[in-house]
This record gives structure tokens, sequence and C-alpha cells, in this order.
């Protein structure tokens, strides 16, 4: 069993719609929480980050996490043909070093 | 540009040729990472380095694999005998040294490699 487990699509839905992209996890250790755009061919981009149970909003983007469940989640509002990218969940714990573990990544498509 | 640089961004090989990669971090940034994404995978940790000092490395880095950071600034990764299945795309990331900024690591844009 994988670590972090990411459905990966892919997602399609209308422009507009609300998305929900969402990660579970197994190791316990992990207390740092990241989410990564990805368009093709391109390095993931930095969208959210968050260390505490409960929600985080930047504009249209809220991130999720409910260490209880092991379970975090993104949601994307009013979504938009550009979001239309491979969503990676990113983690960590809180011991040395910094390497993250991702999800597989969720493939989104926002169609006009 | 102040973001993680990377060349080349493209790299065709043939089997059994050495390969190397360079990274150029975010300036102020004192953590750099290097990882390995294949089609369909999410990016997998490599290699640590803070500031020239290498302080992890995955299981993934076979013997063929090695990567420095000589002056603590930009960053090289070689790949000897280069295999089929080294075939992939090698993230580079840099962190910054400051508070929680440290949990945040930024991505450049890739290099893809094919071994032929």
């Amino acid at each position: 069993q994988k670590e972090v487990e990411q459905d990966p699509g892919p997602l399609s839905v209308p422009e507009g719609a609300i998305v929900s992209l969402n990660c579970t996890y197994s190791n316990s250790a992990f207390q740092y929480f990241m989410w990564y755009r990805q368009y093709s061919r391109k390095g993931p981009e930095l969208l959210m980050y968050t260390y505490s149970s409960g929600n985080k909003e930047d504009g249209r983007f809220t991130a999720q996490v409910d260490k209880s469940s092991k379970y975090i989640s993104l949601f994307i509002r009013d979504s938009q043909p550009s979001d239309s990218a491979t969503y990676l969940c990113a983690m960590k714990g809180t011991g040395g070093g910094n390497k993250l573990t991702f999800g597989t990544g969720t493939q989104l498509k926002v169609e006009l | 540009d102040t973001g993680v640089s990377q060349n080349p961004r493209h790299k065709i090989t043939k089997r059994g040729q050495n390969v190397t990669f360079r990274c150029d971090p975010i300036s102020e940034h004192n953590r750099l990472y290097w990882y390995r994404q294949t089609l369909g995978q999410g990016p997998e940790f490599l290699t640590y380095f803070q500031n020239e000092a290498q302080l992890e490395k995955s299981r993934l880095l076979s013997d063929r694999f090695s990567a420095e950071r000589p002056k603590g600034s930009f960053s090289t990764l070689e790949i000897q005998r280069t295999e089929q299945g080294d075939s992939a795309m090698y993230l580079c990331a840099s962190s910054s040294p400051r508070g929680l900024s440290t949990y945040e690591q930024y991505f450049g844009p890739g290099t893809r490699l094919t071994v032929t």
C-alpha cells in the first residue's frame, strides 16, 4: 500500500463547477500538507500549504485537512478552463530533512 | 527571473552514456532537492542538500547516480551508464531557510531524459 493515495482521474467538469480533489494517507507522521498544480510537461507549482486540521482558503481554492481521518481535500470554486491540469497532493513529517511524499496526481479538465 | 532553473530542458541519450543535469535554485534558498517523475506518477524524492552538504538520499539513488552542490549554490545530478528505466522527468526544487517557509518547496521546469 502506498503512503499517499490519490484518485488519478481523469476528472472532467463544466466551467463554473466546484471541484473536489482528495488524498488519503497512512503515515501518522505526516504533519504538513501541500497541493501542487502541474501543467503538462511543466514542473509542479505550489498552490497551498497547511499544517493544521481545518480549512485554509486562498481565493477560489480551499484546502481542508482532517488528521483524525488521514484525509485531505482541495476545493476549487468557479472552476475555469485554465484550471485544467494535474493536481498533486504532497506531505511531509516532522522529522529531519524535508522529503515530500506525493500522491500520483489527479488529472482535471474543465470544459467550456 | 527569480525561479528555479534547470538545464537542459530535454536530453536524449543512448543507453550506456553518461548524462549530467544542472539546477540553479532561487538565490536565497539554501535547501535543494532532486526528484524523479515518471509518466502518470507523482514526483519521487531522490536527494536533499542543505547548503553544500548532502543530508539525505533515497534508495532510488543507485550507485550510478551522483549529485553534488559544491559551493552551496547550483547543483548537478549525474547518471552514469544510463538505462532505459532512467527515462523520466528530473525535477529540482528549493526552499527558504526561514521559518515555516522551509516546508514550501518551489520546483523548476524539469529536465526530461529519454534513454534510447
